[in-house]
Formats: C-alpha cells, structure tokens, sequence
C-alpha cells in the first residue's frame, strides 16, 4: 500500500541554521514526489517535485531535495533558514495518473530569531 | 497563474444541517479533490473526480458526497453534519500531463459544527 511517513512532528531551528525535514514513503512503483508548504489560514503550495532524472532537485525560496531510492527518502534540506519558513511542510507521493495522491502527516516548523 | 477558490473561509453550521463546500478552478483541469486537514493525521482523500459527473471514493468518504456537474466546479455535501466533520477543508485540482503533475491548492474552507 503507497504511504508516506514524515516522522518528525515539529522541529524548531533557529534562524540562520540550516533545516533538514525527512520524508519516506512507500510506493509500488517509480513514485512521483513532492513537497508541499502550507503558511498559517493557506491552501498547500508546491516547493518542489522530483519525476525523473537527476535526483537532486532545486526548488523555490532556496529549498532542495534528494530522491533516494535505495533509502525510499525525499528529504527536504535548506541551507539557512528564514524566519518567514515558518511553516507546515508536507511530502507528498503521487502516481502518474495525476489522480492519486498520498501526504504524509506534516511537520510543523518553527524559527527562533 | 491557477487559481483554485473555496467559497467560504469560514462556515460555522449545526449539527443535522446539509452543508455545501464549493470549489471552482479556472484552468480547465481534468481532476478536482477533496481533502480534509485535522492536527496530527495531514490530509486525507474524501472524494475525487478526473471529469465531468464522475467521481471517485477516496480514503475517507464517510459522511459525504460530491457533484461534479461542470468542469470547473466541484462540491462537497455533507448530507447531515456531525461534530466530528469539524475541520479543515481543502479542494485541489490537477491536470494529467506527463510533466505536470502537481496540485493547485484552494485557501480552505475552515468548518465548525456545533
């Protein structure tokens, strides 16, 4: 059965450090991957989506993540973080059919100045 | 720029009341979504639909129904509301194409029942 697992429930870092949120899922086959933000009161916005090809894969606001599919993870990575990253974050696995999508639980994110 | 627009942001009902959640999008998408967002579980598939009048059960879909009369509009109904229907409501659309494939998120419809 597809699942995706986001095993941290909140993380709090402080502004500058650098942030890694984990993401693993479980898929039968090649998955489609995803990270969505969600801001307090907003709908879900797409940081970025892993297909195919290279398994690094560069998103909007300084995010990036790295498909590993002998570890079945796609964890999201930013180097220095922003008080505005304040967020709820969610991975996301879908199939190619654009009609089926999984989300893992989220991860709160908080930032200390 | 997609735009996907809930009706209401928030929407207080009683319990036993029929409650219509509206979702439009403007791009022609083939697949609409309903989710629900409760603390601790993330979102949770109630309905799709990847056309017109069809529709498709998700994970949890319980308690509702949906129609899907024109391309652009999809609606939740919940047939006789319950406290435990209180939560987040978040309506999505996507287009099948080999190099698209995402969600376009509304802001939400926030929903209490008392």
């Amino acid at each position: 059965a597809q699942s995706v697992t986001q095993p941290d429930i909140h993380i709090t870092v402080s502004e500058g450090a650098s942030l890694e949120l984990r993401c693993n899922y479980s898929y039968g086959a090649t998955p489609y991957l995803f990270w969505y933000v969600q801001s307090p009161g907003q709908g879900l916005q797409l940081l970025l989506k892993y297909f195919s090809g290279d398994t690094l894969v560069q998103g909007i606001k300084g995010f990036e993540a790295e498909f590993k599919r002998s570890q079945s993870s796609f964890n999201l990575r930013k180097p220095s973080v922003h008080w505005s990253d304040a967020a709820e974050y969610f991975c996301a696995v879908g199939a190619n059919t654009g009609n089926q999508f999984y989300f893992g639980t989220g991860t709160s994110l908080t930032v200390i100045p | 720029d997609v735009k996907v627009t809930q009706s209401s942001r928030y929407l207080v009902k009683r319990t036993g009341e029929k409650v219509f959640l509206e979702c439009v999008q403007d791009m022609d998408h083939e697949n609409m979504f309903w989710y629900r967002q409760d603390p601790g579980l993330g979102l949770r598939l109630i309905y799709f639909s990847y056309d017109v009048k069809m529709k498709e059960k998700g994970d949890i879909p319980e308690g509702y129904s949906v129609s899907r009369e024109k391309k652009e509009r999809f609606s939740l109904i919940l047939e006789s509301a319950s406290t435990n229907q209180t939560s987040m409501y978040l309506c999505a659309s996507s287009v099948t194409t080999a190099t698209n494939e995402k969600l376009f998120f509304g802001s939400g419809t926030q929903l209490s029942v008392l």
